[in-house]
């Protein structure tokens, strides 16, 4: 069964950092890419970053390119989304996903 | 990048009738990469379909995927009081992934 489960979340004041990690399980973890998807409070799903199954390429949404940095750690099958220069609109439930499979996410607060 | 529009936002009907949701693809989308998942209050998206039309693991057989290339739909036979929720169809075809903008199916 495919699991997947982030943590790393919680309250940060705008300009701060955060590292999320996703810890995967039930699938061979090195064959395939993991990306981040994200849900402000009361908003619709967004993409967030994407990373290839040996870490070579990543994709970034436009809204966090340049502060978010994703990578992969396949002997730990863990992946991190290093956030910085987080933003009040960054605030979201984070969700890790291996299509078509997601986490049960981890809440990101921005706020002074 | 593959603009996924969802229709109609908010769906009113009673328990016990037929749902049927839009997901329309431009460009078009391999049926192969397009899901629709579940998502109710406080929870994560439940995946309810993938490929299009093959429900997922304990997904009972009210729910109905079909279409393929542009045109997406989600049947939902006889409504049952735990399906009002919000439905997104999403594909992960290309990247970026992209997600429809959810339609409510919400109590009559």
């Amino acid at each position: 069964e495919v699991q997947l489960v982030e943590s790393g979340g919680g309250l940060v004041q705008p300009g701060g950092s955060l590292r999320l990690s996703c810890v995967a399980s039930g699938f061979t973890f090195s064959t395939y890419p993991i990306h981040w998807v994200r849900q402000a409070p009361g908003k619709g799903l967004e993409y967030v970053s994407g990373i290839s199954s040996t870490g070579t390429s990543t994709y970034y949404a436009n809204s966090v390119k340049g502060r978010f940095t994703i990578s992969r750690d396949n002997s730990e099958n863990t992946v991190h989304l290093q956030m910085g220069s987080l933003r009040p609109e960054d605030m979201a439930m984070y969700y890790c996903a291996k299509a078509p499979y997601w986490g049960q996410g981890t809440l990101v607060t921005v706020s002074s | 990048e593959i603009v996924l529009t969802q229709s109609p936002g908010t769906l009113s009907l009673s328990p016990g009738e037929r749902a049927t949701l839009s997901c329309r693809a431009s460009p078009s989308v391999s049926s192969s990469y397009l899901v629709w998942y579940q998502q109710k209050p406080g929870q994560a998206p439940r995946l309810l379909i993938y490929g299009a039309s093959s429900r997922a693991t304990g997904i009972p057989d009210r729910f109905i995927g079909s279409g393929s290339g542009t045109d997406f739909t989600l049947t939902i036979s006889r409504l049952e009081p735990e399906d009002f929720a919000v439905y997104y169809c999403q594909q992960y075809a290309t990247s970026p992934w992209t997600f429809g903008q959810g339609t409510k199916v919400e109590i009559k």
